[in-house]
């Protein structure tokens, strides 16, 4: 069964204090790996697609990287609008194409003036 | 603007109702799921369909039902068989761009 855990369940950072979202993995053979924002009461919006081990993905404070078994979503600097939750998926090789995304739990992220 | 909308933003059941959540989208995408959220759980997978007239079940189907007459629509019925509805809905298809999906705005589910 594919599974997606994220770590940690919440992170409060200080403006400017930079820092990492760790989510890992297990899946039979992994098509694609999803980050996404997610603010209270709103639908997620999409971040970064990684799609093999040792790519990375950039957009503004944040970047995305890549292993055989976990992702990091590193955020430089943050600033108060950062704060969201940060949602982890992935898509798994699979017979019948179905494309279903399995998601984690997220991580709360938080960030004071 | 292409996107998905979902209506109503908010819905109240009462017990031993059915109700339809709506979910349209002017993208072209072929797959639309619907995905149930709730407080401290990850995004699960309820029903998805990857063409007009299709349509699977996911993980928890059970007390929902779906259709999908047309590409743009992929309506989700709860049903009074479903016996714990108070949810955030969420509803996506796949982007062929990106390969992940695009959301709507969600649905909040309240029985009361």
């Amino acid at each position: 069964e594919d599974q997606v855990t994220q770590s940690p369940e919440a992170l409060r950072l200080q403006e400017g204090e930079s820092s990492s979202l760790n989510c890992s993995y297990t899946v039979s053979g992994l098509r694609g790996l999803f980050w996404y924002r997610q603010d209270p009461g709103k639908g997620p919006e999409f971040l970064f697609t990684l799609y093999s081990a040792g790519e990375e993905k950039e957009k503004e404070r944040l970047k995305a990287t890549l292993t055989k078994k976990e992702s990091f979503l590193h955020i430089t600097a943050p600033k108060p609008e950062d704060s969201a939750t940060y949602l982890c998926a992935v898509q798994a090789v699979e017979g019948g194409g179905s494309e279903k995304l399995v998601f984690g739990k997220g991580t709360k992220l938080t960030v004071n003036p | 603007d292409g996107g998905i909308t979902q209506s109503p933003k908010y819905l109240f059941r009462k017990e031993g109702q059915n109700v339809t959540l709506s979910c349209e989208q002017n993208l072209n995408h072929d797959a639309m799921y619907w995905y149930r959220q709730d407080p401290g759980q990850g995004l699960r997978l309820i029903y998805y369909s990857q063409i007009v007239n299709d349509f699977q079940k996911g993980d928890i189907a059970e007390g929902y039902s779906v259709s999908r007459e047309k590409k743009e629509s992929f309506p989700l019925t709860v049903t009074s068989a479903q016996k714990n509805p108070t949810a955030f809905y969420l509803c996506a298809s796949r982007d062929r761009g990106h390969g992940g999906y695009t959301f709507g705005s969600g649905t909040r589910l309240t029985v009361v």
